[in-house]
């Protein structure tokens, strides 16, 4: 089963806007990741943000963490053409060596910047 | 990033033959995953490694069998091919500061 779910599924903006894209989860997390897929590509890892950690920047990404609402935010600034992909969330409930190494990953949001 | 390469980058293949796919890693990266992308199902881990001969099962395993007799390979096996494991196939692994890097991905019909 899916742990972490994006919202909205879709979104359009005209270049130059931000574009906010939300992830919610279930279980306790170590860690959030968000990836990025650009068409027939494969994903692209952004940022990473720790369970311990509440926002994170990287370059015109932003990321917060809200572990007691069990949601994620991804801000894009001024948003590019070129950042017309399908973004991920994913959740990683360890970073130690072994079995629970392993991320899950939600069904992604379409994002389309138009020009 | 680590250097990762799949093969093949697209299969077609008829039901009920086996199937192998193939994941190279170039920087002696300790774990490694097997996932599948389908459309409304997000990306789905069928099975993972974390070490040489240290496997184990994903959320869809059902099917799948790996292999990873050294570090550098991992290989994804469809017993006897169905329909429903026509997809597009991801590889990655996880990099020191525990992001993942991802192949290009294998397409894989099942005629």
């Amino acid at each position: 089963s899916q742990q972490g779910e994006e919202d909205p599924q879709a979104l359009s903006i005209q270049e130059g806007e931000n574009a906010t894209m939300n992830c919610s989860y279930k279980t306790s997390i170590n860690n959030l990741q968000w990836y990025r897929q650009n068409s027939g590509r494969g994903l692209v890892h952004l940022i990473l943000i720790r369970s311990n950690e509440r926002e994170k920047h990287s370059g015109r990404l932003r990321v917060t963490l809200d572990t007691s609402k069990k949601s994620s935010s991804l801000l894009i600034t001024a948003s590019r053409a070129a950042d017309t992909a399908s973004y991920f969330c994913a959740t990683g409930a360890s970073d130690l060596p072994g079995a629970n190494s392993k991320l899950t990953f939600g069904k992604g949001i379409t994002l389309s910047v138009r020009p | 990033d680590a250097g990762i390469t799949q093969s093949p980058r697209h299969k077609v293949t008829e039901t009920g033959t086996p199937v192998t796919l193939r994941c190279h890693q170039t920087e002696n990266h300790r774990y490694m995953y097997w996932y599948r992308q389908d459309p409304g199902h997000g990306l789905r881990l069928i099975h993972y490694s974390y070490g040489v001969k240290d496997t184990d099962k994903g959320e869809v395993s059902d099917g799948y069998s790996v292999s990873r007799s050294k570090t550098e390979d991992f290989l994804l096996t469809l017993e006897s091919a169905t329909s429903s494991q026509t997809s597009v196939y991801f590889c990655a692994i996880r990099e020191a500061n525990y992001g993942y890097t991802f192949g290009s991905g294998t397409r894989l019909t099942v005629v």
